[in-house]
């Protein structure tokens, strides 16, 4: 069984570009959540995608958006990046229907400078 | 608004003692309770979790919880810590009523154990 993987694992962007991070669910789940976990605090929830659908968001502002494609793999999205979006990106996969388990991948660590 | 609060930011202690980390919610609802570990360079690992019936549940590698529910708790301790416990350890608190599965984390507890 295949875990969940993430890429890349490390980038460093400039304030004001986009970027795109990559998310592959363990084998079996339909459900990806991201969060971002910044310097010494515990992650926070971006938002969820269940079958290709946006099936919640937490507190963040629209520049950052996703998309689940049909077989359940995922990509976060940040457009005009801010220094404050440096952080580690977590993409974590479940299978709702069964357990609200999550499964978390090694992450994205993010830089803009 | 809604939180989950761990105690101890950093705790030091040498093998063999005890551990115990504090976690508080302040969901009125019915929850879900999970506690993660981080080990140096790896990813989040579930250590165990409560969804329903008895209120002290056993995880992996010699860790157990309470969820005491008139204190809105739900502390981690392990009676014997070894030099492997060295993480970062991470309550999480998922409100029944957001039946998507939104992890909830406190802020995390950094664990040093010495030999």
């Amino acid at each position: 069984e295949t875990g969940v993987t993430q890429s890349p694992t490390h980038l460093i962007k400039t304030r004001g570009q986009q970027v795109t991070l990559r998310c592959s669910s363990q084998s079996g789940h339909n459900t990806v959540s991201w969060y971002q976990q910044a310097l010494g605090q515990g992650p926070q929830f971006i938002f969820q995608y269940y079958r290709e659908e946006e099936n919640g968001r937490g507190n963040f502002p629209p520049r950052f958006s996703g998309l689940q494609f049909p077989n359940y793999s995922s990509e976060l999205n940040v457009n005009a990046l801010e220094l404050d979006d440096s952080a580690l990106y977590l993409c974590a996969s479940s299978d709702p229907d069964s357990s609200y388990e999550q499964y978390f991948g090694p992450g994205t660590r993010l830089t803009v400078t | 608004a809604q939180s989950v609060s761990q105690h101890n930011h950093h705790v030091i202690l040498s093998e063999a003692a005890s551990l115990e980390l504090g976690c508080n919610y302040s969901y009125g609802g019915t929850v879900n309770l999970f506690w993660y570990v981080q080990y140096p360079g790896q990813h989040l690992q579930l250590l165990l979790k409560y969804f329903s019936g008895d209120p002290l549940v056993k995880g992996i590698k010699g860790f157990e919880a309470e969820f005491i529910k008139s204190k809105f708790s739900f502390n981690l301790r392990k009676p014997s810590v070894q030099w492997s416990d060295t993480a970062e350890y991470f309550c999480a608190v998922n409100e029944m009523a957001d039946s998507w599965g939104k992890l909830q984390f406190g802020a995390g507890t950094q664990v040093v154990v010495t030999p």
